[in-house]
């Protein structure tokens, strides 16, 4: 079974910091994908990697496949950054998601 | 852009009734998704639907519930003889092909409350 773990839990950040959020999984997956919840629950999707690193904007999301870890960066962090960041894999055996528990980001002014 | 949508936003029902979350994915979406995330925890995975079939199934996903595509736009989660622990928020989702070639398109979801 595979195992998602995204760190931190909480990340709480002043406008303008660098942000980064990281991810581990246990088993080997086909993708990864960073999505984003906003408090009213809705998911949006960020970036779909199954190598290397996609830039959007303000947002960066890197993989290393042999160390079975990614990352999301945000450079220059804004209060409407706040959200919760989740991390989500496909397994190479299925096409299901499996999801990281979550990092809520806080973004002050 | 093209939405998934879910109906109702919100839902109550009282316990031991059946409910229908209903789902219009995008039009050229072959894969559809539902996931459930009971408050407070992580999103979990319930089922995929595939060519008018399940595709595959989670533990979850026992006989108390069961999906349709009843007429080619609809994507329908029914669960039968609810249970006050199935009060959660229901995601619908769609693709055009396998998650692991295409982002995943996600409807705001229902909430489902159970009395």
């Amino acid at each position: 079974k595979n195992e998602v773990e995204q760190s931190p839990q909480n990340l709480t950040a002043q406008e303008g910091e660098f942000i980064t959020i990281n991810c581990s999984y246990s088993v080997g997956i086909s993708a990864l994908h960073w999505l984003q919840q906003h408090p009213g629950g809705g998911i949006v999707s960020l970036f779909m990697l199954s190598s290397g690193k996609k830039k959007h904007g303000r947002l960066i999301a890197t993989i290393n496949i042999q160390e079975k870890h990614s990352s999301l960066h945000i450079t220059a962090s804004h209060p409407r950054d706040s959200a919760v960041y989740i991390c989500a894999v496909v397994e190479t055996s299925g096409s299901r998601l499996t999801f990281g528990e979550g990092t809520q980001l806080t973004v002050n002014p | 852009e093209p939405e998934v949508t879910q109906t109702p936003s919100h839902q109550v029902t009282q316990m031991g009734q059946e409910v229908i979350l209903r789902c219009v994915p995008i039009s050229n979406h072959l894969y559809f998704y539902w996931y459930r995330q009971i408050l407070g925890q992580k999103v979990e995975f319930l089922v995929s639907f595939y060519n008018n079939e399940i595709s595959e199934k989670s533990e979850i996903f026992d006989d108390q519930f069961s999906v349709e595509r009843p007429d080619g736009s609809n994507f329908t989660l029914k669960i039968r003889s609810t249970k006050l622990e199935d009060s959660a928020m229901y995601f619908c989702a769609s693709n055009p092909q396998l998650p692991s070639n295409q982002p995943q398109h996600f409807g705001d979801g229902t909430r489902l409350s159970i009395l």
